[in-house]
């Protein structure tokens, strides 16, 4: 079954440091690959996302990721980090050939000044 | 700002009301989505519609019955609801119903049930 694990529940980092999200992902072939932001009381915001070619792709905000296959992984990262990135940020998976988003439990973070 | 529209933004009802959500796109989008977002958890899959037809039910309770009236209209009839349907639902859109489209999200509905 297709599955999406983010290994850390909470992370806190200080602001102006880097940044790295992690994201496994289960699944036989390559999916479509995405990571969104949702902060208090809002909506899920698109970062970036991944479908083919170069495995390093750049989102909004700052952010980039980077898939690498034979880790099954598309971790997130941000070389430094502004306060206003506290957030809750969820990676997802779109098996081919579904309206269906799976994601992963989410990481919430904290930026201290 | 959000290119997804729902209203309204928090809802308070009682178990015996009938309500409805409102979710509104005008990307030209033909897929929408319900999800219900229950705190510190991720979005669950609740319907999906796809050029006007309902094409994915997750097993949602019959207390929830979605409608889409056209492609850019999405409405969520609520009626006899529990308190632990108490959550945020959000409404999504993409362009089709091929899975490399991105689902661009609307900022919810907080609906709490008393």
């Amino acid at each position: 079954a297709q599955s999406v694990t983010q290994p850390d529940i909470h992370i806190t980092v200080s602001e102006g440091a880097s940044l790295e999200l992690r994201c496994n992902y289960s699944y036989g072939a390559t999916p479509y690959l995405f990571w969104y932001v949702q902060s208090p009381g809002q909506g899920l915001q698109l970062l970036l996302k991944y479908f083919s070619g170069d495995t390093l792709v750049q989102g909004i905000k700052g952010f980039e990721a980077e898939f690498k296959r034979s880790q099954s992984s598309f971790n997130l990262r941000k070389p430094s980090v502004h306060w206003s990135d506290a957030a809750e940020y969820f990676c997802a998976v779109a098996p081919y050939n579904t309206d269906k988003l799976i994601f992963g439990t989410g990481t919430r973070l904290q930026v201290f000044p | 700002d959000t290119e997804v529209t729902q209203t309204p933004k928090h809802l308070v009802m009682g178990m015996t009301n009938k309500k409805s959500l409102k979710c509104e796109q005008h990307m030209g989008h033909r897929a929408m989505y319900w999800y219900k977002q229950k705190a510190k958890k991720p979005p669950e899959l609740m319907f999906v519609y796809s050029y006007e037809k309902l094409s994915i039910n997750e097993s949602v309770p019959s207390r929830f019955s979605p409608e889409c009236p056209n492609s850019s209209l999405l409405n969520l009839h609520l009626h006899a609801l529990q308190p632990e349907d108490s959550a945020l639902y959000l409404c999504a859109s993409s362009q089709g119903d091929t899975s490399n489209q991105p689902q661009h999200f609307g900022d919810g509905t907080r609906l709490s049930i008393l």
